[in-house]
């Protein structure tokens, strides 16, 4: 499709697990964005990469989080010993450029849930 | 420190009625300024954008404004339909002359038509 694509759509693992969340952006876009959505929570910026750097990593919570984004492309946000307060809608998007004239394009989100 | 702040934070509304979305911001300098729309377990979709010297956009039954001056914006959606049940989220970009900036999301007001 030419949407920004999430694996997977939905997430259940026991605390202390290790979690890899999937992100394939659209075709083109240098710019990729992963966020973290709580329940009736406004959007909680983690991470930025332009191209495969990351100028922008100061939402990561914790060392438990990071990520990585290969080839311009995929990215992959990894979660390490998971807590329950890590559940949440964990989204991504991508766009253009990172200079916010252009619209970021989101994907639908993994939904995660820690017991 | 940047901030959006929307209001109210949730609505109901009759189908067919109008309604209006309020967004205050502190981010300056200024770039631009999004309107995204969120239905319930999906990525937020961008609806307007509208630049420093923009003063109504329009899109659909979807008419953003923008006072720079005073630094406040209004979503107003007309003649409402069931499917404009969502939330609506206002984003802000600062001006990115040095580059890459973070935008600042607001936390959203979630619209709920009604029969």
């Amino acid at each position: 499709g030419a949407g920004v694509s999430q694996s997977p759509s939905n997430k259940v693992t026991e605390k202390g697990k290790d979690v890899e969340l999937r992100c394939d952006p659209i075709s083109g876009h240098t710019a990729l964005y992963w966020y973290r959505q709580s329940l009736g929570q406004g959007l909680e910026f983690l991470i930025y990469f332009q191209g495969n750097s990351a100028p922008d990593k100061s939402g990561l919570p914790s060392d438990r989080f990071s990520a990585e984004r290969t080839g311009g492309s995929v990215s992959t946000l990894t979660i390490q010993r998971t807590q329950q307060e890590d559940s949440a809608v964990y989204l991504c998007a991508s766009s253009r450029g990172g200079q916010g004239r252009q619209p970021q394009h989101f994907g639908d989100g993994t939904r995660l849930s820690i017991l | 420190k940047n901030q959006v702040e929307q209001s109210p934070q949730s609505l109901i509304i009759l189908e067919g009625k109008n309604c209006t979305l309020q967004c205050n911001y502190t981010v300056s300098p200024f770039s631009n300024l999004r309107w995204y729309k969120q239905d319930t377990g999906r990525g937020p979709v961008s609806l307007t954008i509208m630049t420093f010297s923009e003063n109504t956009k329009s899109n659909g039954r979807y008419t953003a404004t923008l006072d720079a001056d005073t630094k406040q914006s209004s979503l107003h959606i007309t003649a409402s339909q069931l499917s404009d049940s969502a939330s609506y989220i206002c984003v802000v970009s600062p001006d990115n002359s040095g580059g890459y900036q973070k935008v600042t999301f607001g936390t959203g007001t979630k619209l709920q038509v009604i029969p």
